[in-house]
């Protein structure tokens, strides 16, 4: 079965300062990841998937995240991040039909 | 564009009684999802259905059940609530089957049973 860790319940940052998330996934084949981001009373939305092929993979709002497959990690970073950017955020895998969820981060950008 | 509309929005239950969860989407998505939402624990699959007429059990399924009688709609029904099921729940769909197609997920229904 597959599952993603989320080791950090929060993350605080300075506005302009680079942001990681970081997230570390187990399945038994290739994996199928994806970043989501919630803001407050909202459902999740979408970031970016990593498939197969490069490494870092580009997302929504400049987010990128890098698939390190030797330590089954698959970070979600922000070069430059945004008081707007705070809000928790979601990694996930999925296999067959299934999407599982890691936990959560919260991130928090300090103006 | 509405994309997945829940309803309601909240709603308060006592304990014992039924209620149903709408999900509705018009994305002619072949794949729907109930989550809940609980904090510290991330998401939870409750149920799942892979396309109209079909549907399979997610990691917490006990006190829920769900049907899928055409590909829009997709309802969660809580036959006899408990304490326990106070949760945000959350609706999703995605446009087919294969695995790196991502979810899109309605604005949830805040339920609180007492």
């Amino acid at each position: 079965a597959q599952s993603v860790a989320q080791p950090e319940d929060q993350v605080n940052v300075a506005e302009g300062n680079p942001l990681t998330v970081k997230c570390t996934y187990s399945v038994s084949g290739n994996p199928y990841l994806f970043w989501y981001v919630q803001y407050p009373n909202r459902g999740l939305q979408f970031l970016l998937k990593y498939i197969t092929g490069d490494n870092l993979v580009k997302g929504s709002y400049g987010f990128e995240a890098e698939f390190n497959k030797s330590q089954t990690s698959f970070h979600l970073k922000k070069p430059s991040a945004l008081v707007s950017d705070s809000a928790l955020y979601f990694c996930a895998v999925r296999e067959d039909y299934k999407l599982s969820f890691g936990a959560g981060t919260t991130v928090t950008v300090r103006a | 564009t509405a994309g997945i509309t829940q309803a309601p929005t909240s709603q308060i239950l006592a304990a014992g009684r039924s209620m149903t969860l709408r999900c509705t989407q018009d994305m002619r998505h072949n794949a729907m999802y109930w989550y809940r939402q609980d904090l510290g624990l991330g998401l939870r699959l409750i149920h799942y259905s892979n396309t109209a007429g079909t549907t399979g059990k997610g990691e917490v399924p006990d006190g829920y059940s769900v049907s899928r009688a055409n590909t829009d709609d997709f309802p969660l029904t809580l036959a006899s609530a408990v304490p326990s099921q106070t949760s945000v729940y959350f609706c999703a769909s995605s446009d087919s089957n294969t695995q790196n197609s991502p979810l899109h997920f309605g604005n949830g229904t805040r339920l609180t049973v007492t």
